[in-house]
Parts: structure tokens; C-alpha cells; sequence
């Protein structure tokens, strides 16, 4: 059963124009959540990242908008850039106790910033 | 933040034979993981090495099958033992810095091909 999901393996979008990236959760229990991208033959890295408190986070040209009752977030790019092209993750993660909660990652959505 | 390399960066191997992954960190961390990608998929948390105990590992895998070395703060293995072509995947080590349970920070990966 997929807790996180990306319902959208690819996208392509225009350099300059916007990129809408979205992900749905089906447990309640996540708390935070965050963005990974990925480029071929590299590591994920950490992009940007939301509280369940929060229904909006903006860091540049990333906004990323949470939809608590809906369970679904999304990541906004714009302007999007072909630096952009690469595999997005959307992760969830529960509550942070004394120790870790695992996260769990979405399958991710291939973007493509065309010139 | 962190910076996490791995050895080697890609192999390929023989059906029945073993792969260790080596995991190396900038800083000591308390918490290190080891992911799985296989081709197409999302990451697929194999295991959690903390130093000093027994590594955590989630359902559907096995000791026997990935055996974890956690010798200290800074360093962890991880075997793919037995291997077959189901065990082609992307390995990844992850860790959270140190006091830091933010973002997890990504090694490059490990491209590994069972023939």
C-alpha cells in the first residue's frame, strides 16, 4: 500500500513557465513533509520541506503548499529553469519522537525544463 | 549539513556472489540508513545502522541478505550477499546531521548490475 504517492511520472514544462508537482498521502499521521530532487547517477538532495502547521513554504523559486484536509501537497517552480530537469520525491514523515520516524518517499516525478 | 561518499560508485557482479558498500561521512552522525531504488521505484528504506547496536531492519528484508557494520560514528557497510538479478538496484546511505533531524543528507549511490 503506497502511503505517498505521485500520481504524475513525468511532467514537461517551457523554460520560464511555471512547474506544478503534486504528491497525496493517505496516512494522517505525517506530520512533516519535504521535497527531495535527484539527478541521474547522484544522491537525492533536500529541496524544501513543510510542517503540518504550516500550509505554505517558499524558499526562492520553490513555494511548496500543503492541503492538510485533502492530504495532498504540491511543489510550485517558477520560473522554472533547465537546471530544473531531474526526479522530484516527495517524502512524508509522522511525528519526531526522542528518535527518528521513518520517512517514506513518494516514487517520483520526472521533470523536464525544456529551452 | 553532510557530506556522505560511497564505494564504489557502480559495479557489476555475478549471480550467487557478495557486494559490500562502503559509507563514509564527514561528521559523525548518530543515525545512518541504507536505501534501496531499484529501476523505476521510489527509495525503499532497507535497514537503520546506529553505532553500537544491531542494525534495524524493515519488512522484507534480512540480516542474512544485507548484513550492516556500524564500527563508528563516521562509517557503515552494507553487503549484498548471494546476489541475483533481483538485487539490481541503486544503494544509497543516508544519514540526519548530528542534533539535526531536519532533512536526511544522501550519499551518491551505488549503481549495482547481478548478471
Amino acid at each position: 500500500d503506497q502511503q505517498v504517492k505521485q500520481n504524475s511520472p513525468s511532467l514537461s514544462v517551457q523554460e520560464g513557465r511555471i512547474s506544478i508537482l503534486n504528491c497525496d498521502y493517505t496516512n494522517s499521521m505525517f506530520d512533516y513533509f519535504l521535497w527531495y530532487k535527484k539527478y541521474p547517477a547522484e544522491g537525492p538532495t533536500f529541496l524544501i520541506s513543510i510542517s503540518s502547521i504550516k500550509d505554505k513554504n517558499e524558499d526562492g523559486r520553490f513555494t511548496v503548499f500543503l492541503n492538510k484536509s485533502a492530504k495532498h501537497l504540491s511543489l510550485h517552480i517558477v520560473p522554472s529553469q533547465p537546471g530544473d530537469s531531474a526526479v522530484y520525491f516527495c517524502a512524508a514523515r509522522g511525528v519526531m519522537k526522542t528518535s527518528y520516524d521513518k520517512v517514506i518517499f513518494g516514487p517520483g516525478t520526472s521533470l523536464s525544463v525544456i529551452p | 549539513s553532510a557530506v556522505i561518499s560511497q564505494k564504489p560508485s557502480r559495479d557489476i557482479c555475478q549471480r550467487g556472489t557478495s557486494l559490500t558498500i562502503q559509507c563514509q561521512v564527514d561528521s559523525q552522525v548518530t543515525m545512518m540508513f541504507w536505501y534501496r531504488q531499484q529501476p523505476g521505484q521510489s527509495l525503499t528504506l532497507i535497514a537503520t545502522a546506529n553505532q553500537g547496536s544491531e542494525a534495524t531492519y524493515e519488512s522484507g528484508f534480512v540480516i542474512d541478505k544485507f548484513p550492516i557494520s556500524r564500527p563508528n560514528l563516521t562509517f557503515s557497510t552494507l553487503t549484498v550477499s548471494n546476489m541475483s538479478p533481483e538485487d539490481s538496484s541503486i544503494y544509497l546511505c543516508s544519514v540526519y546531521p548530528l542534533h539535526s533531524y531536519n532533512e536526511q543528507f544522501f550519499g551518491p549511490g551505488t549503481r549495482l548490475t547481478v548478471l
